[in-house]
């Protein structure tokens, strides 16, 4: 029930086209999903973060959506570009108590170029 | 959000010997906590260490293995002890806790370490 399912393992986009990554969780409990985006030999740094009030967020290029009855979010970065070349994480979280994270399995992407 | 450092940002170390990971936070935050990240891999958080009380650990680690302090809020450390190659890993402190509008969590930049 902990666990956080993230999908594609690995993407790859062509430069201007949409690149969508997606988790899914169980546990209802959790009500803060963020998402993060790391480059090799850095920390994970917060790209963008949702409640469960909303259904989407936008922030630029980057877009969160949220379907809190099937339990998925997913994000979306709209032209894509060679420099969105990371690996993103998604995560979920308690917004009280313990403030734990739990992260999914990370998807690399490589934007082309 | 937070500026974060670590030190040191990577090391070499032998078996059966330890190696202290400081962390330092540029204001003061509630919570701190250890993760580690396998080449390739997720983070896996090792624990939580709230000033004042005793770190908090996940299944799977153990403070003997894994000592913690905080002092003070703005400063914490993390000790990997009679290390193995198993060890080699990424370790990533990160702070978060009430003083944030939501609960985000920011991370440092992360202590390469190579254990042989």
């Amino acid at each position: 029930q902990q666990q956080v399912k993230q999908s594609p393992q690995s993407l790859i986009v062509q430069k201007g086209g949409i690149s969508i990554i997606n988790c899914a969780y169980e546990n209802t409990a959790f009500d803060y999903f963020p998402w993060y985006q790391q480059f090799p030999g850095k920390g994970p740094a917060l790209l963008i973060a949702i409640r469960p009030d909303v259904s989407e967020k936008k922030e630029g290029r980057f877009t969160i959506s949220f379907n809190k009855s099937a339990k998925q979010f997913s994000l979306h970065i709209m032209d894509s570009q060679p420099g969105d070349s990371a690996t993103y994480f998604c995560a979920a979280s308690y917004s009280s108590g313990t403030y734990k994270y739990i992260f999914g399995t990370g998807t690399r992407l490589k934007v082309l170029a | 959000s937070a500026v974060i450092s670590q030190k040191p940002s990577r090391d070499i170390c032998q078996r059966g010997t330890s190696l202290t990971i400081q962390c330092q936070v540029d204001s003061q935050v509630t919570m701190m906590f250890w993760y580690r990240q396998q080449p390739g891999q997720s983070l896996t958080l090792i624990a939580t260490a709230n000033q004042g009380s005793e770190a908090t650990y996940e299944s799977g680690f153990v403070i003997d293995k894994f000592p913690i302090s905080r002092p003070n809020l703005t400063f914490s450390t993390l000790t990997v002890s009679n290390m193995s190659p198993e060890d080699s890993s990424i370790y990533l402190c990160s702070v978060g806790g009430r003083q944030y509008s939501y609960n985000e969590q920011f991370f440092g930049p992360g202590t390469r370490l190579t254990v042989l």
